[in-house]
């Protein structure tokens, strides 16, 4: 079957970084998103990657390497406003996307 | 100038009862999505339409009945409902292309059944 496997949830404090991992076993392969969703909003999108490598945007960055099935997003300089849960999706080789449950992250002064 | 909009935000019904959820998007995509999210939060896809026509349709219940009159409308109606449908449900949109493209997401429908 198809499955994406995140943490949970998380603890980061204000102003330090954070790397949320992300691994997958999915039917082919069609490139990994990463969403920001606050409670009680809707998903935005925030990366996109289908080569491996890093992908950096601001104070955001998301890895992928193919090989391991494996993802990872990356925050730094942490703000009170990046308190939301994550969530990784990957395009399978119907181009579906599958999802992860997502890992709320707790930002602590 | 909210891109993809749905309605009602919240709806509250009693078990039993016929409802439905309006989107509407106004980017000018092709494909339109109806997703459900469970309260494991689990992003569950629905439907998917492009062009007003039916690509993908998991497995739901036939309970559940999108209709696409153009194509920037994807509306989502529910007859006979069940506790269990109880979730946020969530109408999405993406842009044509040959390769899986990022979603524009409704602000949701968090849909109570008593």
């Amino acid at each position: 079957g198809q499955n994406i496997d995140q943490p949970t949830e998380m603890t980061a404090t204000e102003g330090a970084i954070v790397q949320i991992n992300c691994t997958y076993q999915t039917s082919g392969f069609n490139g990994l998103f990463w969403y920001q969703q606050h409670a009680g909003e809707a998903p935005t999108f925030l990366s996109y990657n289908v080569l491996d490598g890093l992908e950096e945007k601001g104070r955001f960055s998301s890895f992928l390497s193919r090989s391991k099935g494996y993802s990872y997003l990356l925050l730094k300089e942490l703000q009170m406003k990046d308190s939301a849960s994550y969530l990784c999706a990957v395009s399978d080789s119907n181009y579906q996307l599958i999802w992860g449950a997502g890992t709320k992250l707790i930002i602590k002064p | 100038d909210t891109a993809v909009s749905q309605t009602p935000k919240y709806l509250v019904t009693q078990m039993g009862n016929d409802k439905s959820i309006k989107c509407e998007q106004n980017l000018g995509h092709d494909t339109m999505y109806w997703y459900k999210q469970d309260s494991k939060k689990f992003l569950k896809i629905m439907f998917s339409y492009n062009n007003k026509e039916l690509i993908i349709n998991e497995t739901v219940p036939n309970r559940f009945s999108p209709k696409s009159p153009d194509k920037a409308h994807l509306n989502l109606h529910i007859n006979s409902l069940e506790l269990g449908d109880s979730a946020v449900y969530f109408c999405a949109s993406s842009p044509p292309g040959q390769g899986p493209e990022k979603l524009f997401f409704g602000s949701g429908t968090q849909l109570s059944v008593l």
